[in-house]
């Protein structure tokens, strides 16, 4: 079973629009963490914002924020105000646990096109 | 600037043939990791080190050897490159805060095609 469901695989959008990007995952695991990160056409993977399982806030950094739904497992990303350098692949993953082993399980990506 | 290096950038290699993918931090960041991607997929987990002295196989560790040479450089190797490992490697490292590891960064990856 997929840990990471990304259910958009591409989007347009209008500039100056928000735009609200999917991400459900699965874990029996209490302790996580979520994670968005975009990539833009160059290729790099740039890290956009962080939740906890046990934070209690929403994340929020500048522009983008996480819209964290614990019962439901979802955490989407939501970008307010969008601007064509937000045109790029983002991936949602996911951390479970405390232990050493901190890898990430990621998503398929998003591609997201930005309209002018 | 301070970060996760990559080396190279792009390489083509032949069937058969092997290459060492090299991997710097200056984060002092404890752990490290190699991820491929590949067209339509997300990042997998080839191999990781939790720290300096250990490594682990993560998702698709076949084909494919890693040493963590100090804290600093993570290398990874194809010691008879295949088709199939045509694609995206990155490189990462993450520290670990209390115990959880919030921020994970990323090298600008290696575009390796084997014909």
């Amino acid at each position: 079973a997929q840990k990471i469901t990304q259910t958009q695989p591409g989007m347009f959008v209008q500039e100056k629009e928000a735009v609200t990007l999917d991400c459900t995952y699965d874990t029996s695991d209490p302790s996580y963490g979520l994670f968005w990160y975009k990539q833009p056409s160059s290729g790099e993977m740039i890290f956009l914002i962080y939740q906890g399982s046990y934070d209690q806030q929403n994340a929020t950094e500048g522009r983008y924020s996480l819209n964290f739904q614990k019962a439901r497992k979802s955490a989407n990303l939501v970008i307010s105000a969008s601007q064509l350098g937000d045109s790029a692949m983002y991936f949602c993953a996911m951390r479970e646990g405390w232990d050493s082993n901190y890898q990430l399980i990621w998503g398929a990506g998003t591609k997201l096109i930005i309209k002018p | 600037n301070a970060g996760v290096t990559q080396t190279p950038k792009f390489q083509v290699l032949k069937t058969g043939q092997s290459m060492t993918l090299q991997c710097a931090q200056d984060m002092n960041h404890n752990s490290m990791y190699w991820y491929r991607q590949d067209p339509g997929m997300g990042l997998r987990l080839i191999y990781y080190s939790a720290s300096e002295g250990t490594t682990d196989k993560g998702e698709v560790p076949n084909g494919y050897n890693v040493s963590r040479l100090n804290k600093r450089e993570f290398s990874l190797r194809l010691e008879s490159a295949a088709p199939s490992q045509t694609s995206v490697y990155f490189c990462a490292s993450s520290e670990a805060v209390g115990g959880v590891a919030y921020g994970y960064t990323f090298g600008s990856g290696t575009r390796l095609t084997v014909v």
